[in-house]
C-alpha cells in the first residue's frame, strides 16, 4: 500500500501571500489531519476532516483552513502568509474505524516545509 | 490548559536502555501514543496504551500510570538507529490529540 503522499516538499512564499498544501492518504483511510510543527514547539494540530467534514479544530486563526475531497485527499490553505507561519505542515491519515479517528494509528506523510520571507 | 512534558534531550551509549519520561495534565484522558521521528522525516508509530501497565513490543516498552498522569518509553540495546525524537501524545476527553514538544535521543558509540 502506498504511504501518505504531500505536495510539494518545499515553499517559498512571501509575507502576505497564499498558499495551499495537498495530501493523499493511504488508501481506504477516511481521517486525515492536519499538524504543524516547528523547532521546539512540537506539534500543533491544525484540523481534522472525516467523510468531508471538519471534526476537530485547533486554535489557529481563521487564515488557516482546510478541506476534504470524497476521495479523502485533502488541501490546507493558509492565506496572508506571515513569517510565523514558516514550519513543517505534516498531514497524517488513519482509517477512522474505531469511530475515533484520533485513537487510529496516525500515518504522516513527508511533510511540506514552508519558509516565508 | 493542556500541558505535555518530556525532556527536551537526552544522551545515551549504544547497548545500554534508556528511559524517555513523558507527564501530562489534560481534560480526560483516552490513550497515549509514542511515536519516532528521524531528523527530517515523518513520524512513526511506536505505541498506544490506554491501560495501566506495560506493553512490551520488542526493544521498545511503553508504560502508563494514569492516575500519575505519566508514561515512560524504554529502549533496550540501544543501537545507533535509534537516534531520533521521540514524541508523546495524549487524547483528550474530546478526541483531540494533544503532543508534547518531543524528546531528541543521542546515541553516541
Amino acid at each position: 500500500k502506498a504511504g501518505v503522499t504531500q505536495t510539494p516538499r518545499y515553499l517559498i512564499k512571501t509575507r502576505g501571500q497564499q498558499v495551499t498544501l495537498s495530501c493523499s492518504p493511504i488508501s481506504g483511510h477516511r481521517s486525515v489531519s492536519w499538524y504543524q510543527q516547528t523547532p521546539g514547539q512540537g506539534l500543533q494540530f491544525l484540523f481534522e476532516y472525516f467523510s468531508e467534514t471538519q471534526r476537530n479544530k485547533g486554535n489557529f486563526p481563521g487564515r488557516f483552513s482546510g478541506r476534504q475531497f470524497s476521495n479523502s485527499r485533502s488541501e490546507m490553505n493558509v492565506s496572508t502568509l506571515e513569517l510565523g507561519d514558516s514550519a513543517l505542515y505534516l498531514c497524517a491519515s488513519s482509517s477512522g474505524t474505531s469511530g475515533h479517528p484520533e485513537i487510529d494509528t496516525q500515518y504522516f506523510g513527508p511533510g511540506t516545509r514552508l519558509t516565508v520571507l | 490548559g493542556q500541558n505535555i512534558d518530556q525532556p527536551t534531550e537526552m544522551t545515551a551509549t549504544e547497548g545500554a536502555i534508556v528511559q524517555i519520561n513523558c507527564t501530562y495534565q489534560t481534560s480526560g484522558f483516552n490513550g497515549l501514543f509514542w511515536y519516532q521521528q528521524h531528523a527530517g522525516e515523518a513520524p512513526t508509530f511506536l505505541s498506544y496504551n490506554v491501560l495501566d501497565g506495560l506493553e512490551e513490543k520488542g526493544r521498545f516498552s511503553s508504560f502508563l500510570s494514569r492516575s500519575k498522569g505519566y508514561s515512560y518509553l524504554l529502549l533496550k540495546e540501544l543501537q545507533m538507529k535509534d537516534s531520533a525524537s521521540y514524541l508523546c501524545a495524549v487524547v483528550d476527553s474530546n478526541y483531540q490529540l494533544i503532543w508534547g514538544a518531543g524528546t531528541k535521543l543521542i546515541i553516541k558509540p
